[in-house]
């Protein structure tokens, strides 16, 4: 079964404009953590944000936020004020569990296009 | 902090040579590495985690003799594509977890590497 599902193969907003791109999980540990991932066309990962299990709040990393509904089992990224510079593919993903090092665990990714 | 180096970041290779990919960490030890595969506009699958100074573990449906990884020292893993073919011809990158951290710490990735086997 899929654990990270990213419905939006493809998604084109107008510069400045708020883009919503969104995010599914499925897992039964109650120790998770929900990351999001940029891959520009020259294929590097960057990491933008971190919403944990047990936090109570959105996560918020400068223009990037995270809107998380725990009971929905979403982690959807909101990207504020978009720029041509936002262009790439953008990956959710998680990691369960308390012991050691856990992978982590990809969905199939959105690439957001910002037109000027 | 937390810097990852991956080399090289292409290479072209003849069917039927063996190709080496080196991640190293840079400013941390890393007790837990992790190689993905991507293919073209797809998702990073994971292939193998390794563990200093121990065996692989690699994920189902991936060749133990084809993908060879080595972790023999805290900073370095390697994996070498065996007797490459075409269809191995891929976007290869690796993470490197420090290992103590849970499930609330990012990995952070190597800036891959593109295999192409003509």
């Amino acid at each position: 079964a899929q654990k990270i599902t990213q419905t939006q193969p493809g998604m084109f907003v107008q510069e400045k404009e708020a883009v919503t791109l969104d995010c599914t999980y499925d897992t039964s540990d109650p120790s998770y953590g929900l990351f999001w991932y940029k891959q520009p066309s020259s294929g590097e990962m960057i990491f933008l944000i971190y919403q944990g299990s047990y936090d109570q709040q959105n996560a918020t990393e400068g223009r990037y936020s995270l809107n998380f509904q725990k009971a929905r089992k979403s982690a959807n990224l909101v990207i504020s004020a978009s720029q041509l510079g936002d262009s790439a593919m953008y990956f959710c993903a998680m990691r369960e569990g308390m012991r050691g090092a856990q992978k982590l665990v990809f969905g199939q990714g959105t690439r957001l296009t910002i037109n000027p | 902090g937390a810097v990852v180096s991956q080399h090289p970041s292409r290479v072209i290779c003849k069917s039927g040579t063996s190709v080496k990919i080196e991640c190293r960490s840079l400013d941390f030890q890393a007790t837990t590495m992790f190689w993905y595969r991507q293919f073209p506009k797809q998702s990073l699958m994971l292939m193998a985690t390794s563990n200093e100074g121990s065996k692989a573990t690699y994920e189902q449906g991936v060749e133990k003799d084809k993908f060879l990884i080595n972790h023999a020292s805290l900073t370095l893993s390697t994996l070498t594509v065996t007797s490459a073919h075409p269809e191995d011809s891929s976007f290869y990158i690796c993470s490197a977890s420090p290992g103590q951290e849970l499930y609330n710490s990012p990995l952070h990735f190597g800036n891959g590497t593109r295999l192409t086997v003509t």
